[in-house]
């Protein structure tokens, strides 16, 4: 049972537009969010997150938006540049179990100059 | 700041052996936690030691153990390797809520 899911593989946009990526999940324990990039070969970095009682979170470039009642997270990267072609992994944990991290499968951004 | 370090980058090893995985944290984080990697899919729960005690387990058999050491360092051991054991063991270690990665280690079962 998928927990994360996010349903796009992959995602491509043009240099300087917003890049939006997505991510649904169905455990309603979860009550703090992350994104993670990561390069071929490296491991994942953490981006930004967000916690439940919270529905946006912004910081710089990314913002991320969590809608509670329809269990749904987004990250928008704006604006987007080359550089952060990557993969991204949205990632969730319950309190009381913060060490735990469930990932999603991953999305890859390909920005294009 | 030194970030997350794994050791070894990359290991061969043959079916039924061995491995040993090594991480330090992040200087002064004393929660690490242990994931696997398969190609195409995100990392997937084995552990979390904090200070030196199993807090967490993910679905993995028996022949994955691990240990937390006095200094927080941390060493992931699975035995009786099988080819679907040949994945990226990634190790990250946290503060609080946000968890930071090292390199990983790539282990190709043959």
């Amino acid at each position: 049972d998928q927990q994360v899911k996010q349903n796009s593989p992959s995602l491509s946009v043009q240099e300087g537009r917003i890049s939006i990526l997505n991510c649904d999940y169905t455990n309603s324990m979860f009550d703090y969010f992350l994104w993670y990039k990561k390069y071929p070969a490296e491991g994942p970095t953490f981006l930004i997150s967000i916690s439940s009682i919270k529905d946006k979170n912004e910081d710089g470039r990314f913002t991320v938006f969590l809608n509670k009642s329809a269990k749904h997270l987004s990250l928008h990267i704006v604006p987007s540049q080359p550089g952060d072609s990557a993969v991204y992994f949205c990632a969730a944990s319950a309190s009381g179990n913060t060490g735990k991290l469930i990932f999603g499968q991953g999305t890859t951004l390909q920005v294009k100059p | 700041d030194a970030g997350v370090t794994q050791s070894p980058t990359h290991l061969i090893k043959t079916r039924g052996q061995q491995v040993t995985l090594r991480c330090s944290p992040i200087s002064g984080h004393k929660s690490v936690s242990w994931y696997q990697q398969v190609l195409g899919q995100g990392p997937q729960f084995i552990f979390q030691y904090y200070e030196k005690e199993e807090r967490g387990r993910g679905n993995f058999p028996d022949r994955f153990s691990a240990r937390q050491f006095p200094n927080y360092s941390s060493e992931l051991n699975v035995n009786a390797l099988l080819l679907g054991d040949s994945a990226l063991y990634l190790c990250a270690s946290s503060l609080a809520q946000e968890q930071y990665f090292g390199p990983g280690t790539r282990l190709t079962v043959t």
